[in-house]
């Protein structure tokens, strides 16, 4: 299953909204999770179940989408969301693909 | 605290083999399934391979078939991850992290909510 992310570079002002999308080759149902990864860091899960914040996870941060089509939106921009956005599907689990990712700067 | 702590940075001749540890600490290794991910520089992240802690099962991505072996110790706690006939485009950060399960009225999901600190494997 191929994940298709779009944009590939994404820049908003602070205290905006961005919106991130991803899109599957075909159907992944709810099985999507979004990961933020900053420079010189592992990634760090977001959103599991396309919808399902981690713990920990600022609300700000929300999933949307099932199917083929989801969104990750971040609410309230602050410097410390900019970062590199990978969604991942796992609907033939255990096999898994990564989207190519979106690079979200902040202006 | 919960973590997985990886080997050293390697650097190999093409044609060579590595192989990365993954430790966990501070929670049931058996408990877990675990995934390697690696990331050229610069590029995105790729998945390559997991393993049940539990019973050793395992499912590899097809790119990495006849060249990749991943293992489990479960007397310490530790995941292997065996790369064979190494290229210069092998050179990547190599990352392990735990998935879990979780039972939902919609069916189960897995996430990755714990991750190593990479190993970084360079072939020249």
């Amino acid at each position: 299953i191929v994940m298709m992310q779009s944009p590939a570079t994404l820049s908003v002002s602070p205290g905006e909204r961005a919106t991130l999308s991803c899109r599957a080759s075909q159907t992944v149902y709810r099985h999507l999770a979004w990961y933020q990864q900053k420079p010189g860091q592992a990634p760090r899960l977001l959103i599991y179940g396309a919808t399902t914040r981690a713990t920990g996870v600022p609300a700000r941060f929300s999933g949307s989408g099932s199917g083929t089509e989801f969104t990750l939106t971040v609410e309230s921009l602050q410097s410390e969301d900019s970062a590199v956005y990978y969604c991942q599907q796992y609907s033939n689990w255990p096999r898994s693909s990564f989207g190519q990712g979106t690079k979200l700067e902040i202006k | 605290q919960v973590q997985l702590v990886q080997s050293g940075d390697e650097v190999k001749k093409p044609g060579a083999s590595v192989r990365v540890s993954c430790k966990a600490s501070n929670f049931t290794f058996n408990n877990y399934y675990i995934r390697w991910v690696r990331q050229a520089p610069g590029q995105g992240l790729e998945w390559m391979g997991w393993i049940d802690s539990y019973n050793g099962k395992t499912e590899y991505a097809e790119k990495f078939q006849g060249r990749v072996t991943m293992t489990t110790d479960t007397s310490t706690s530790t995941a292997y991850l065996e790369l064979r006939s190494l290229r210069s485009d092998d050179t990547a950060l190599y990352y392990c992290a735990r998935e879990r399960e979780e039972m939902t009225p919609r069916g189960y999901y897995y996430y990755m909510d714990v991750w190593g600190k990479g190993t970084a494997v360079i072939v020249s």
